[in-house]
């Protein structure tokens, strides 16, 4: 069964530093999201990506954050300097139609920022 | 943010019992309505969805949306051990439908 997967499942790293989270969405999808849950609260749209571009994005989603498909099958966010408050699972989703409402999610990578 | 309010529990019911999940939210505009559940240490798998009003049947699983009174459910019928886990309500609106807000969770407990 095609399922998103996520890389690495777990990341810890300095407060300051940048990290890379990564994503392979199902191969025929083309719509593709980042979310994310900080522990104890709701999961949190960040980012919604369509043919090469930011689809729609939230709040939370400011100048730190970016998002790339750099060859075609992975997609990645990237946090330039990272916070505290970055500490968080982070979820990718892909879809293969924009009002399909059947977007796979993939297992999350943990972020700790020390 | 309180769009979508959903109880976090934990829910705990015997084997076999009929359980029911709820969310409320506030914004008329969110059209469709999805249930995730997810299991610990997992990315959440989308179990159902629901356009509009209405019921929509899977299986031993019903959701249900009013969107008069802005609340939507989600029944399993013969709940087994293996549901056990977070059951999250999700929700969209035609005009951002790739944004979803979720509700917080309901974490559910089905003893043998």
């Amino acid at each position: 069964e095609p399922e998103v997967t996520q890389t690495p499942s777990h990341q810890v790293t300095q407060m300051g530093q940048e990290v890379i989270l990564r994503c392979v969405p199902i191969s025929n999808h083309l719509y593709f999201y980042w979310y994310r849950q900080i522990l104890g609260q709701k999961v949190e749209f960040l980012v919604s990506f369509y043919n090469n571009e930011i689809s729609e994005k939230s709040e939370i989603f400011d100048d730190q954050f970016s998002v790339e498909r750099p060859d075609g099958s992975n997609f990645t966010l990237k946090i330039r300097s990272t916070k505290l408050e970055d500490s968080a699972m982070y979820f990718c989703a892909s879809s293969e139609e924009q009002r399909n409402t059947e977007a796979f999610f993939g297992q999350g990578t943990r972020l700790t920022v020390v | 943010q309180k769009e979508v309010e959903q109880d976090p529990g934990p829910l705990s019911v015997p084997e076999g019992a009929i359980v029911s999940l709820n969310c409320t939210y506030s914004n008329s505009a969110f059209q469709y309505f999805m249930w995730y559940r997810q299991y610990s240490r997992k990315g959440p798998e989308l179990l159902m969805y629901t356009y509009s009003s209405g019921n929509k049947e899977d299986g031993r699983f019903t959701a249900q949306v009013d969107k008069s009174s802005k609340y939507i459910s989600l029944f399993i019928r013969d709940s087994q051990p293996s549901d056990s886990a977070t059951y999250l309500c999700a929700m969209s609106t035609q005009y951002n439908f790739n944004k979803f807000y979720f509700g917080s969770g309901t974490k559910l407990n089905v003893k043998p």
